[in-house]
């Protein structure tokens, strides 16, 4: 079964760090560019970073940058999302998605909860 | 960036209804638009990719049409399983975008 399993997620004060992980199974990771959505309560999805199948080229989009860093490890199946100086608006259910060159966004964890809050 | 309207934000229909959903592109996309069904709590699902391609095992009921700028999600005959939002996004130009969503609820 392919599959991505998302950890980490939880209660963080505001200017806070957290690390989430995501782990995949089923599929040829090593072949995969890996993005990150969000999206906050009760509201839209957005894009926030990917990571290119080796981990030689990374995006992030401009809420993020310079806060989150991505990273991953293909011998773990893994990939993670660094978040750093977190803000009440980066409060959101974090994805892991697998962003396929033929598909585009065609396989999601089931999301990890990030709050941010005093 | 480019961005993603949808409409209608709401559509109330009745099971066994059509359901038309558009999204429209603030500049070309060509055929690079992909839908998404989300059901409360759970994560995104692909139904549509390259504008009018169903992903694996997505039934024939769910279609999409377009190119260009404007693009419509069409569910011939809605299921009770079919309530839900939908998203269209973009991954042709960076940064990849979704629109604000559709919500398909019970009438």
């Amino acid at each position: 079964e392919v599959q991505l399993v998302e950890t980490g997620g939880g209660l963080v004060q505001p200017g806070g760090s957290l690390r989430l992980s995501c782990v995949a199974s089923g599929l040829t990771f090593s072949d995969s560019w890996m993005s990150w959505v969000r999206q906050a309560p009760g509201k839209g999805l957005e894009w926030v970073a990917n990571i290119k199948e080796d981990g030689s080229q990374k995006y992030y989009g401009d809420s993020v940058r310079g806060r989150f860093t991505s990273s991953r490890d293909n011998a773990k199946k893994s990939v993670y999302l660094h978040l750093n100086s977190l803000r009440a608006e980066d409060t959101a259910v974090y994805y892991c998605v697998r962003d396929s060159s033929k598909y585009g966004f065609d396989i999601w964890g089931q999301g990890t909860m990030v709050t941010v809050s005093s | 960036e480019i961005v993603l309207t949808q409409s209608p934000a709401t559509l109330s229909l009745s099971p066994g209804q059509r359901a038309t959903l558009s999204c429209r592109a603030s500049q070309s996309v060509s055929s690079y638009l992909a839908w998404y069904q989300q059901k409360r709590g759970q994560a995104p699902r692909l139904l549509i990719y390259d504008a009018s391609n169903r992903a694996t095992g997505i039934p024939g009921r769910f279609s999409g049409s377009g190119s260009g700028t404007d693009f419509t999600l069409t569910i011939s005959s809605l299921e009770p399983e079919d309530f839900a939002v939908y998203y269209c996004l973009q991954r042709i130009k960076w940064p990849p975008t979704f629109g604000q969503g559709t919500m398909v609820e019970i009438k």
